[in-house]
């Protein structure tokens, strides 16, 4: 089974900050990842998957990088509607089996 | 807009079964080629992916908690439904149902779409 970790599992930032969450798989899972933003009380939201490509209506300073067992999110400049729990999923290319890291807090 | 809405008990004594269900609301599962998914959430914990249905019954299921799911669709309500039985305190989470984003592979296992959630506790 491929295992998805992300760092750090806190993170504290201030507004206009340059943020960045690493992902790291067990193994290669190619660029099949996605991210998700998640906040108290709400269901995860879809920002990113296939590493970099940004699902409709998430705004630009958001990005994703990264390829075979590294990954990263980047936040280009942190706005308050950003502090939240972030987090990584694998999927495979050809059936729908999601794995998911442990989540990243972006705190305050 | 595509909806989906889950219901269902939200506290079940330990050692019986989780039944929970799916509405769809804004699109015909009958006729959207997606696999649907379930995902859950212990309280303060990550996600953790619980399986996927697609229109014609096909499934996948989590290997760790295969032996104790099943995933079933009602085209005629609009609806897909999980069953998880033998549950235990460790069962206790928010149930997410979820299905893919527009314009992506069928078979994809990330989601656009995600109900509310609802919050089942496994306790006597």
């Amino acid at each position: 089974d491929i295992q998805m970790t992300q760092s750090p599992s806190t993170l504290s930032a201030s507004v206009g900050d340059r943020v960045t969450v690493t992902c790291r798989a067990s193994q290669t899972v190619a660029g099949w990842l996605a991210w998700y933003q998640q906040k108290p009380g709400e269901a995860p939201k879809l920002l990113i998957y296939k590493t970099s490509t940004l699902q409709s209506g998430v705004p630009s300073r958001f990005s994703g990088s990264g390829y075979g067992t590294e990954f990263t999110l980047t936040i280009s400049s942190l706005q308050p509607d950003d502090f939240a729990t972030y987090y990584c999923q694998h999927y495979n290319n050809y059936s729908p089996e999601p794995t998911f890291g442990g989540g990243t807090k972006v705190e305050i | 807009q595509l909806q989906l809405q889950e219901s269902g008990p939200g506290l079940v004594k330990p050692s019986e079964t989780l039944s929970l269900t799916c509405t769809v609301s804004g699109g015909s599962i009958s006729s959207i080629s997606y696999y649907w998914g379930w995902i859950r959430q212990p309280p303060g914990k990550g996600l953790e992916w619980i399986g996927s249905i697609y229109r014609s019954g096909h499934t996948y299921y989590n290997p760790s908690l295969k032996s104790r799911i099943t995933l079933s669709v009602d085209t005629s309500k609009n609806q897909f439904s999980l069953k998880l039985t033998s549950v235990t305190a460790a069962d206790t989470a928010i149930y997410y149902c979820a299905r893919p984003p527009r314009g992506v592979d069928f078979w994809s296992g990330f989601y656009g779409y995600w109900g509310q959630g609802t919050l089942v506790t496994v306790s006597s």
